[in-house]
């Protein structure tokens, strides 16, 4: 099993550009989260679904959309990226029914010029 | 709304010292209550974890207990090594959590050296 799979691990972009991450997990987990990590605040919430088929506004949603693609499969899109968004980009995976624990990607590290 | 406070980094400790990292929370109802840890260039890992007052967390040497009357969950290690140089999120899930979102602090970078 790879757990939670994110890709690509590095990017960098100019303003405006538009890009993908792409988030995998092999665990049949029903609720898949993005955050993001800036130095000093901890991770914040991005967007996260639930289950298949739902997405929802986390903490710091502007200037990203998401898609649940399947059970599996949940990607964090940047239409216009702007140079506030550098930063480092986890997605996660859970099991829903109580107080599991997340399970982690090893993050993609995205510098906006 | 819900809200995790951790100590001020960086915490800087030799090898086989006692290691205390200080987490408080606002919570309505009773949350859950995490510690996960972060290696360098990797992403979070379950540390430990709480889910009623009282409950102790304990994972590789590591201990963690559910404060309710002080609202705290404090990370305690009696001995630390080189290879538990990290940095360490406290982190609180509030019911209805079936959807498991977290709320984490701001992480705490601990340096242990030889």
């Amino acid at each position: 099993n790879a757990g939670v799979t994110q890709t690509p691990k590095f990017q960098v972009l100019k303003t405006g550009q538009s890009m993908t991450l792409q988030c995998a997990q092999d665990m049949n987990h029903n609720s898949m989260y993005w955050y993001r990590q800036d130095p000093g605040m901890g991770l914040r919430l991005i967007y996260y679904s639930a289950s298949e088929g739902t997405t929802d506004k986390g903490e710091v949603p502007n200037g990203y959309n998401v898609s649940r693609l399947n059970k599996r499969e949940f990607s964090l899109r940047l239409e216009s990226a702007a140079p506030s968004q550098t930063s480092v980009y986890f997605c996660a995976s859970h099991l829903a029914g109580g107080p599991n624990e997340q399970f982690f990607g090893p993050g993609t590290r995205l510098t906006v010029l | 709304g819900d809200s995790v406070t951790q100590m001020e980094g960086p915490v800087t400790l030799s090898e086989e010292a006692f290691l205390t990292i200080n987490c408080t929370y606002t919570a309505t109802g009773y949350p859950s209550l995490f510690w996960y840890v972060q290696y360098p260039g990797e992403g979070l890992q379950l540390l430990l974890k709480a889910t009623k007052a009282d409950d102790k967390g304990s994972n590789k040497g590591f201990e963690a207990t559910y404060r309710k009357e002080t609202t705290s969950f404090h990370l305690e290690k009696g001995s630390v090594q080189v290879s538990d140089s990290a940095v360490y999120f406290c982190a609180l899930s509030s019911p209805p959590s079936n959807t498991g979102k977290l709320i984490f602090g701001q992480g705490t970078t601990l340096q242990v050296k030889p």
